[in-house]
Protein backbone atom coordinates (compact mmCIF):
# COMPACT_ATOMS: atom_id res chain seq x y z
CA UNK A 1 0.00 0.00 0.00
CA UNK A 2 0.89 3.69 -0.54
CA UNK A 3 0.61 6.57 1.08
CA UNK A 4 0.91 10.55 0.30
CA UNK A 5 1.40 13.29 3.25
CA UNK A 6 1.00 16.75 2.16
CA UNK A 7 2.39 18.60 5.13
CA UNK A 8 0.65 22.20 4.78
CA UNK A 9 -3.16 22.35 4.02
CA UNK A 10 -2.85 26.31 3.03
CA UNK A 11 0.42 28.26 2.19
CA UNK A 12 -0.32 31.72 1.82
CA UNK A 13 3.23 33.85 0.41
CA UNK A 14 3.38 37.22 -1.08
CA UNK A 15 4.26 37.61 -4.76
CA UNK A 16 7.90 37.55 -5.61
CA UNK A 17 8.70 34.89 -2.53
CA UNK A 18 10.09 31.60 -2.77
CA UNK A 19 7.72 28.76 -1.55
CA UNK A 20 8.24 25.33 -0.91
CA UNK A 21 5.36 22.52 -0.85
CA UNK A 22 6.33 19.55 1.44
CA UNK A 23 5.41 16.44 0.58
CA UNK A 24 6.52 12.81 1.88
CA UNK A 25 5.04 9.37 1.05
CA UNK A 26 5.12 5.93 2.09
CA UNK A 27 5.43 2.53 -0.49
CA UNK A 28 7.46 -1.04 -0.07
CA UNK A 29 7.88 -0.95 -3.88
CA UNK A 30 9.34 1.12 -6.37
CA UNK A 31 7.40 4.42 -7.17
CA UNK A 32 6.91 7.04 -9.71
CA UNK A 33 5.97 10.85 -8.28
CA UNK A 34 4.38 13.59 -9.53
CA UNK A 35 2.76 17.04 -8.72
CA UNK A 36 -0.43 18.12 -9.89
CA UNK A 37 -2.43 21.63 -9.99
CA UNK A 38 -5.76 22.01 -9.52
CA UNK A 39 -7.50 25.61 -10.34
CA UNK A 40 -10.58 26.81 -9.50
CA UNK A 41 -13.42 24.43 -10.98
CA UNK A 42 -11.33 22.49 -13.44
CA UNK A 43 -9.99 19.01 -13.30
CA UNK A 44 -6.19 18.30 -12.48
CA UNK A 45 -2.88 19.49 -14.90
CA UNK A 46 0.47 17.45 -14.23
CA UNK A 47 2.36 19.82 -13.45
CA UNK A 48 5.67 17.62 -13.52
CA UNK A 49 6.92 14.25 -12.87
CA UNK A 50 9.60 11.72 -11.34
CA UNK A 51 9.97 8.23 -13.09
CA UNK A 52 13.74 7.57 -12.93
CA UNK A 53 17.36 9.30 -13.31
CA UNK A 54 18.04 12.98 -12.26
CA UNK A 55 16.85 13.45 -9.15
CA UNK A 56 15.52 16.78 -9.78
CA UNK A 57 12.55 17.73 -11.87
CA UNK A 58 11.81 20.81 -13.62
CA UNK A 59 8.37 22.06 -15.14
CA UNK A 60 8.33 24.61 -17.67
CA UNK A 61 7.08 27.56 -15.65
CA UNK A 62 9.59 27.52 -13.50
CA UNK A 63 8.35 24.54 -10.57
CA UNK A 64 11.19 22.03 -9.22
CA UNK A 65 11.10 18.85 -7.49
CA UNK A 66 13.96 17.01 -5.98
CA UNK A 67 12.69 12.88 -5.33
CA UNK A 68 14.95 12.51 -2.16
CA UNK A 69 14.79 8.27 -1.62
CA UNK A 70 16.33 8.26 2.10
CA UNK A 71 13.89 10.93 3.33
CA UNK A 72 10.79 9.37 1.03
CA UNK A 73 9.94 13.04 0.35
CA UNK A 74 9.16 15.01 -3.20
CA UNK A 75 9.01 18.42 -2.12
CA UNK A 76 7.52 21.38 -5.03
CA UNK A 77 9.93 24.51 -4.88
CA UNK A 78 9.66 27.69 -7.09
CA UNK A 79 12.11 30.64 -6.00
CA UNK A 80 9.46 33.43 -7.46
CA UNK A 81 6.06 33.16 -7.72
CA UNK A 82 3.54 35.01 -8.94
CA UNK A 83 -0.36 35.85 -8.68
CA UNK A 84 -1.18 33.33 -11.48
CA UNK A 85 0.24 30.25 -9.41
CA UNK A 86 -2.42 30.72 -6.77
CA UNK A 87 -4.30 26.91 -7.03
CA UNK A 88 -4.52 23.72 -4.94
CA UNK A 89 -1.31 21.66 -5.45
CA UNK A 90 -1.44 17.64 -5.31
CA UNK A 91 1.34 15.38 -5.00
CA UNK A 92 0.42 11.97 -5.82
CA UNK A 93 2.57 8.31 -5.78
CA UNK A 94 2.26 5.26 -8.39
CA UNK A 95 3.91 2.16 -8.15
CA UNK A 96 6.71 1.69 -11.45
CA UNK A 97 4.96 -1.47 -12.02
CA UNK A 98 1.89 -0.58 -12.08
CA UNK A 99 1.70 3.26 -13.20
CA UNK A 100 -1.61 4.02 -13.79
CA UNK A 101 -3.42 4.16 -9.86
CA UNK A 102 -2.63 7.27 -8.50
CA UNK A 103 -2.43 7.52 -4.87
CA UNK A 104 -2.74 11.50 -3.91
CA UNK A 105 -2.10 13.46 -0.51
CA UNK A 106 -5.00 15.73 0.91
CA UNK A 107 -3.53 18.86 -1.04
CA UNK A 108 -1.99 22.27 -0.16
CA UNK A 109 -4.09 25.64 -1.29
CA UNK A 110 -0.85 27.63 -2.37
CA UNK A 111 -1.83 31.18 -2.14
CA UNK A 112 -0.34 34.00 -3.54
CA UNK A 113 -0.58 37.82 -2.08
CA UNK A 114 0.09 41.12 -3.75
CA UNK B 1 -7.64 18.49 -30.45
CA UNK B 2 -9.88 17.90 -27.99
CA UNK B 3 -8.87 17.07 -24.09
CA UNK B 4 -10.96 14.57 -22.03
CA UNK B 5 -15.00 15.38 -21.30
CA UNK B 6 -16.95 14.20 -19.23
CA UNK B 7 -20.87 14.87 -18.94
CA UNK B 8 -22.84 16.20 -17.14
CA UNK B 9 -20.90 19.16 -15.45
CA UNK B 10 -22.75 19.51 -12.91
CA UNK B 11 -25.79 17.17 -11.08
CA UNK B 12 -28.15 17.55 -8.29
CA UNK B 13 -30.09 13.95 -6.84
CA UNK B 14 -31.31 12.68 -3.52
CA UNK B 15 -30.46 10.29 -1.49
CA UNK B 16 -31.32 7.00 -2.38
CA UNK B 17 -30.99 7.79 -6.06
CA UNK B 18 -29.13 6.50 -9.14
CA UNK B 19 -26.64 8.39 -11.16
CA UNK B 20 -25.02 7.87 -14.33
CA UNK B 21 -21.68 9.79 -15.37
CA UNK B 22 -19.92 9.65 -18.44
CA UNK B 23 -16.60 10.15 -19.89
CA UNK B 24 -15.06 10.39 -23.19
CA UNK B 25 -11.27 9.80 -23.71
CA UNK B 26 -8.64 11.54 -25.63
CA UNK B 27 -8.77 10.09 -29.11
CA UNK B 28 -6.31 7.27 -29.19
CA UNK B 29 -6.65 6.49 -25.60
CA UNK B 30 -7.53 3.06 -24.43
CA UNK B 31 -7.57 3.36 -20.62
CA UNK B 32 -10.11 5.25 -18.51
CA UNK B 33 -9.50 5.58 -14.87
CA UNK B 34 -12.27 7.22 -12.56
CA UNK B 35 -11.40 9.27 -9.13
CA UNK B 36 -13.87 10.83 -6.65
CA UNK B 37 -12.91 13.91 -4.76
CA UNK B 38 -14.73 14.94 -1.77
CA UNK B 39 -14.45 19.00 -1.42
CA UNK B 40 -10.92 19.29 1.08
CA UNK B 41 -9.19 16.22 -0.17
CA UNK B 42 -7.25 14.80 -2.64
CA UNK B 43 -8.62 12.56 -5.64
CA UNK B 44 -9.18 8.93 -4.35
CA UNK B 45 -9.07 6.13 -7.18
CA UNK B 46 -12.48 4.21 -7.95
CA UNK B 47 -11.69 2.18 -10.90
CA UNK B 48 -9.57 1.75 -13.95
CA UNK B 49 -10.47 0.12 -17.49
CA UNK B 50 -8.55 -0.88 -20.18
CA UNK B 51 -9.80 -2.58 -23.49
CA UNK B 52 -13.40 -2.88 -21.95
CA UNK B 53 -11.92 -5.04 -19.04
CA UNK B 54 -11.97 -3.90 -15.01
CA UNK B 55 -8.02 -3.74 -14.09
CA UNK B 56 -8.19 -1.57 -10.93
CA UNK B 57 -10.64 -0.65 -8.30
CA UNK B 58 -10.34 1.24 -5.31
CA UNK B 59 -11.45 0.80 -1.75
CA UNK B 60 -15.46 1.43 -2.83
CA UNK B 61 -18.33 -0.21 -2.41
CA UNK B 62 -20.29 -2.06 -4.97
CA UNK B 63 -22.90 0.39 -5.01
CA UNK B 64 -20.43 2.04 -7.54
CA UNK B 65 -19.64 0.06 -10.95
CA UNK B 66 -18.57 1.15 -14.19
CA UNK B 67 -17.81 0.26 -17.64
CA UNK B 68 -16.32 0.95 -20.81
CA UNK B 69 -17.70 0.87 -24.43
CA UNK B 70 -16.15 -0.34 -27.96
CA UNK B 71 -15.15 3.71 -28.39
CA UNK B 72 -13.41 3.51 -25.15
CA UNK B 73 -15.70 5.91 -23.80
CA UNK B 74 -16.89 4.96 -19.93
CA UNK B 75 -19.99 5.39 -18.23
CA UNK B 76 -19.59 5.49 -13.48
CA UNK B 77 -22.84 3.88 -11.94
CA UNK B 78 -23.79 4.93 -8.77
CA UNK B 79 -26.48 3.03 -6.71
CA UNK B 80 -28.08 4.33 -3.59
CA UNK B 81 -26.77 7.66 -3.55
CA UNK B 82 -25.85 8.91 0.11
CA UNK B 83 -25.23 12.01 1.20
CA UNK B 84 -21.15 11.11 1.58
CA UNK B 85 -21.01 10.40 -2.11
CA UNK B 86 -21.21 14.41 -2.98
CA UNK B 87 -18.03 14.92 -4.49
CA UNK B 88 -16.30 15.97 -7.72
CA UNK B 89 -16.11 12.63 -10.05
CA UNK B 90 -12.65 12.73 -12.46
CA UNK B 91 -12.02 10.89 -15.54
CA UNK B 92 -8.46 10.53 -16.39
CA UNK B 93 -7.26 8.91 -19.57
CA UNK B 94 -4.28 7.74 -20.77
CA UNK B 95 -2.86 5.34 -23.74
CA UNK B 96 -1.79 2.17 -21.46
CA UNK B 97 0.90 0.61 -23.91
CA UNK B 98 2.56 -1.74 -22.62
CA UNK B 99 3.88 -1.26 -18.90
CA UNK B 100 5.80 1.32 -19.28
CA UNK B 101 4.69 5.09 -17.43
CA UNK B 102 1.13 6.14 -19.62
CA UNK B 103 0.67 10.22 -18.71
CA UNK B 104 -3.13 10.40 -17.27
CA UNK B 105 -4.86 12.97 -18.67
CA UNK B 106 -7.41 14.68 -16.17
CA UNK B 107 -10.79 15.49 -17.66
CA UNK B 108 -12.76 19.02 -15.93
CA UNK B 109 -15.22 16.39 -13.38
CA UNK B 110 -18.46 16.21 -12.78
CA UNK B 111 -19.54 17.47 -9.52
CA UNK B 112 -22.31 15.42 -7.83
CA UNK B 113 -24.56 17.15 -5.16
CA UNK B 114 -26.81 14.57 -2.86
CA UNK B 115 -29.24 16.27 -1.21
Amino acid sequence: AQSVTQLDSQVPVFEEAPVELRCNYSSSVSVYLFWYVQYPNQGLQLLLKYLSGSTLVESINGFEAEFNKSQTSFHLRKPSVHISDTAEYFCAVSSSGSARQLTFGSGTQLTVLP
Amino acid sequence: DAGVTQSPTHLIKTRGQHVTLRCSPISGHKSVSWYQQVLGQGPQFIFQYYEKEERGRGNFPDRFSARQFPNYSSELNVNALLLGDSALYLCASSHQQGSTYNEQFFGPGTRLTVL
